[in-house]
């Protein structure tokens, strides 16, 4: 069963595009975080979230308690941003990690 | 600061051989993570340790997993014997408390079972 779903998959933008990507999760959770995942394996927290939005930069995140969706916005993209991100809501003390969108941004 | 350290980053062995993977995480995080991730799927936890105790090792294959961090501070995961489907990233996090804090994730040990 999955737990969390994220979508798209797979995204490909062209430098200064925006970008959204989705989380819906069926878990009752207390918090959610979005991760940015590079390719050789290393993890970075961007987010922890529990209600309304947040802003870092160019990434902007959203949650939705009642309706436990989430998304993750970037604006102006840039080939840096190319990676894997991740949702993972915080379910009875874990984090229940998605899939992962795969984000190829192209200059 | 340093990050979370893991070693080795590297390793095959051949299967029904031991493996053991060590993380060193952040001076101060008292919450220590070891996660499996298979290629194009997204974290598991494997155990979640507060100071020296196991709060959840529910997902722990204790058959041939086991895994200790005696003084609250590093870490050590052992496979004994591994198998071809072990073949993952190991991946080890830290956080300053409970999960609703930022977890910081080490670079990961990549276990090739030959």
């Amino acid at each position: 069963k999955n737990e969390v779903e994220q979508s798209p998959q797979n995204l490909t933008a062209q430098e200064g595009e925006f970008i959204t990507i989705n989380c819906s999760y069926s878990v009752g959770i207390s918090a959610l975080h979005w991760l940015q995942q590079h390719p050789g394996g290393g993890i970075v927290s961007l987010f922890m979230l529990s209600s309304g939005k947040k802003k870092h930069g160019r990434l902007i995140a959203t949650i939705n308690i009642q309706e436990k969706h989430s998304s993750l916005h970037i604006t102006a993209s840039h080939p840096r941003d190319s990676a894997v991100y991740i949702c993972a809501p915080l379910d009875q003390g874990n984090l229940i990690f998605g899939k992962g969108t795969k984000l190829s941004v192209k200059p | 600061e340093a990050g979370v350290v893991q070693s080795p980053r590297y390793k095959i062995i051949e299967k029904k051989q031991p493996v053991a993977f060590w993380c060193n995480p952040i001076s101060g995080h008292n919450t220590l993570y070891w996660y499996l991730q298979n290629l194009g799927q997204g974290p598991e936890l494997l155990i979640r340790y507060e100071n020296e105790e196991a709060v959840d090792d529910s997902q722990l294959p204790k058959d041939r997993f086991s895994a200790e961090r005696l003084k609250g501070v590093d870490s050590t995961l052992k496979i004994q014997p591994a198998e071809l489907g072990d073949s993952a990233v190991y991946l080890c996090a830290s956080s300053l408390g409970p999960p609703a804090y930022e977890q910081y994730f080490g670079p990961g040990t990549r276990l090739t079972v030959t």
